[in-house]
C-alpha cells in the first residue's frame, strides 16, 4: 500500500514570497490533516479535512495560510506571504475513517520549508 | 490551554537495556493517548495507543502505561536496539478528534 505522498520535499524562499505544498493521502482515506512542525517541537495541527469539508482550522493563521481539498482527495496548503517564523516542516497525514475512536493517522515525509 | 509535555528532552541508553520515556499531560478529559516515533527526515510513525479506560497495553517490545491519577503516560521499550534511535512523541486526543503532540524526547542507543 502506498503511503502519504508530499511534494516538494524541500523548499527555500525569501520572506514575503508565496509557497504551496501538495499532499496525496492514502487511497480511500477520508480524513486529511496538515501539521506544522517547528524544529525541536511536536507537530501542531493546522487544519483537518473530512472528505472535502473543513473539520478544524482553529490554529490556521488565516491571514496568510490557506488550504483546500477540492475533490476530497489531494490537498494543497499555501502560505502567502511567508514570514521567517514559517520555517518548519509541514506534515500531511491521513486516516481512514471519521473523527471518532482510535483513528490512526499515517504521516507523509513532510516538506521542509526555509524562509530567508 | 491543553498541553502534553515530556520530562526529559534526551535519553541515552545502552543497546539491550530497557528504555522508559515519560510524558505528562494536562487535560484530564483526554480519552485516547498515542505514542509516535519519528526518525530523521520522516513523518511520525504510530507505535502504540491506549484508551483512558485502560492502564496498560503491550505491543511487540513496547508497553504503554497510563496513570490517570497523576496524568502521566510512559513508553517502555524492551531490549532497546540501535534502530530504536529516534524522537518519541506522546500525543493526546479528546473527543475523537484533534491530536495534540508533546515536544518529544530524543532516544540515543549506544552500541
Amino acid at each position: 500500500e502506498a503511503g502519504v505522498a508530499q511534494s516538494p520535499r524541500y523548499k527555500i524562499i525569501e520572506k514575503r514570497q508565496s509557497v504551496a505544498f501538495w499532499c496525496n493521502p492514502i487511497s480511500g482515506h477520508a480524513t486529511l490533516y496538515w501539521y506544522q512542525q517547528i524544529l525541536g517541537q511536536g507537530p501542531k495541527l493546522l487544519i483537518q479535512f473530512q472528505n472535502n469539508g473543513v473539520v478544524d482550522d482553529s490554529q490556521l493563521p488565516k491571514d496568510r495560510f490557506s488550504a483546500e481539498r477540492l475533490k476530497g482527495v489531494d490537498s494543497t496548503l499555501k502560505i502567502q506571504p511567508a514570514k521567517l517564523e514559517d520555517s518548519a516542516v509541514y506534515l500531511c497525514a491521513s486516516s481512514p475513517a471519521g473523527t471518532s475512536g482510535n483513528n490512526e493517522q499515517f504521516f507523509g515525509p513532510g516538506t521542509r520549508l526555509t524562509v530567508l | 490551554g491543553e498541553s502534553v509535555g515530556l520530562h526529559l528532552p534526551t535519553l541515552s541508553v545502552q543497546e539491550g537495556d530497557n528504555s522508559i520515556i515519560n510524558c505528562a499531560y494536562s487535560n484530564s478529559a483526554s480519552d485516547y493517548f498515542i505514542w509516535y516515533k519519528q526518525e530523521s527526515g520522516k513523518g511520525p510513525q504510530f507505535i502504540i495507543d491506549i484508551r483512558s479506560n485502560m492502564d496498560k497495553r503491550q505491543g511487540q517490545r513496547v508497553t504503554v502505561l497510563l496513570n490517570k491519577t497523576v496524568k502521566h503516560l510512559s513508553l517502555q521499550i524492551a531490549a532497546t536496539q540501535p534502530g530504536d534511535s529516534a524522537v518519541y512523541f506522546c500525543a493526546q486526543r479528546t473527543g475523537g478528534f484533534k491530536t495534540i503532540f508533546g515536544a518529544g524526547t530524543r532516544l540515543f542507543v549506544k552500541a
